[in-house]
């Protein structure tokens, strides 16, 4: 069985720039979910989508951060202006109902 | 709201030597319980989870854990460390809703000596 898949593994921008990540998760998963990990710390949930509807999103800095799931398969995690603090991994998951989670292996961001 | 602490930031264990790793929940009802780990480079892997039942679960790798209501813990344990246990562990917690995320603790990351 295919795994979660993420891209690109790693991304350098400058600060200001914009970066997409995309994710393509387990078949047959209905949710899925972007995780914040920042360097030393625990991984944290920036978005979580039920087939294609926003479950969770209160930690997502919406001034900066948009994600969406297309036709409740793929989704796309956007940052658009980058700020330097959002230097981090981004963690793409996937689950049925209540089932354990099922991680990528990330997205590395590095913003100078 | 759901918590987890992992009091331990860093541990060194010697080769051989049993491991504890420590996590503390906080959540009304019965949770249910996870532990990953992560490697240098790589996502998270599953080493075991708690949902109900035998509070004492079995995981991968010779893993672990212990849920103890009373003490609001699901503490990880192995008997003989392998060199090849030094990794990031991370407890996780989530509440018995179909649907909801996990809350991950910091984390602790377990260093081996030979």
């Amino acid at each position: 069985e295919a795994g979660v898949a993420q891209s690109p593994r790693y991304k350098i921008i400058e600060k200001r720039q914009s970066v997409a990540f995309w994710c393509n998760p387990i078949s047959g998963h209905a949710t899925l979910y972007w995780y914040q990990q920042i360097l030393g710390q625990g991984p944290k949930l920036l978005i979580q989508f039920q087939n294609n509807g926003v479950v969770d999103d209160s930690q997502l800095p919406k001034d900066r951060f948009s994600a969406e799931r297309l036709k409740g398969v793929d989704s796309t995690l956007k940052i658009q202006p980058a700020k330097l603090e959002d230097s981090a991994v981004y963690l793409c998951a996937s689950s049925l109902g209540f089932g354990e989670l099922f991680f990528g292996e990330g997205s590395r961001l590095t913003v100078l | 709201a759901q918590s987890v602490t992992q009091p331990d930031i860093h541990i060194t264990v010697s080769e051989g030597a049993s491991l504890e790793l420590r996590c503390n929940y906080s959540y009304g009802a019965t949770p249910y319980l996870f532990w990953y780990v992560q490697s240098p480079g790589q996502g998270l892997q599953l080493l075991l989870k708690y949902f109900s039942g035998d509070t004492l679960v079995q995981g991968i790798k010779g893993f672990e854990a212990e849920f103890k209501r009373s003490q609001s813990s699901f503490n990880l344990r192995k008997p003989s460390v392998h060199w090849s246990d030094a990794a990031e562990y991370f407890c996780a917690v989530r509440a018995n809703q179909a649907g909801t995320a996990l809350i991950f603790g910091k984390g602790t990351t377990l260093s081996v000596s030979s």
